[in-house]
């Protein structure tokens, strides 16, 4: 079983739309949680970070975290075709991130 | 946020030279850094976390001497390839503990090609 889990994707959403992204992990002690957006050819940047349990807001996005299921989630609002990357969800466990295999978001103009 | 660089950001080299890469963090000290490879398509891979002014912790299956990690200060941590050959060709990323708790920020990478 994989530690951290995403949908390869790709998802594809039209421009303005929302675009949900899901991860699943299963430690259920971990305490952080990240996600990342990667484009392609570029290293990870870090979009929001989560701790507790709720809704986190900055901007068009909202990271969402339900340690019970032990689901993560980060939405976009008013994607827009520069939003189009790869949506890493990272958790950290014993002194480490783990990595899921990432999302592919594609943002149709 | 954090700044952190890496150097170089591409090279190429032939099978059976040693390739050095740098990871410096630029505003901050970081008494640890991690070091990941990514191949195309694919997800980061932890390699190695480097502790500064200690040994470096290997990831199950990363080869010590072949990829050495030393941190010497606390805002530079170099990894060398050694003896690459056509299989090390990869995107090479380090990353540091910034100001917000355990979060990441990550260097730009350094594209490694051996011919």
């Amino acid at each position: 079983q994989k530690e951290v889990e995403q949908n390869s994707g790709p998802l594809s959403v039209p421009e303005g739309a929302i675009a949900s992204l899901n991860c699943t992990y299963s430690d259920r002690g971990s305490q952080s949680f990240f996600w990342y957006r990667q484009y392609s050819g570029k290293s990870p940047e870090l979009i929001m970070f989560i701790y507790s349990n709720g809704d986190k807001e900055d901007g068009r996005f909202t990271a969402q975290l339900n340690k019970a299921s032990q689901y993560v989630s980060l939405l976009i609002r008013d994607s827009q075709p520069s939003d189009s990357a790869t949506y890493l969800c990272a958790v950290w466990n014993t002194g480490k991130l783990i990595f899921g295999q990432g999302t592919t978001l594609q943002v149709k103009p | 946020g954090a700044v952190v660089s890496q150097h170089p950001s591409r090279v190429i080299c032939k099978s059976g030279t040693s390739v050095k890469i740098e990871c410096r963090s630029l505003d901050f000290q970081a008494t640890t850094m991690f070091w990941y490879r990514q191949f195309p398509k694919k997800s980061l891979m932890l390699m190695a976390t480097s502790n500064e002014g200690s040994k470096a912790t290997y990831e199950q299956g990363v080869e010590k001497d072949k990829f050495l990690i030393n941190h010497a200060s606390l805002t530079l941590s170099t990894l060398t390839v050694t003896s690459a050959h056509p299989e090390d060709s990869s995107f090479y990323i380090c990353s540091a503990d910034g100001t917000s708790g355990s979060a990441q920020y990550f260097g730009p990478g350094t594209r490694l090609t051996v011919l």
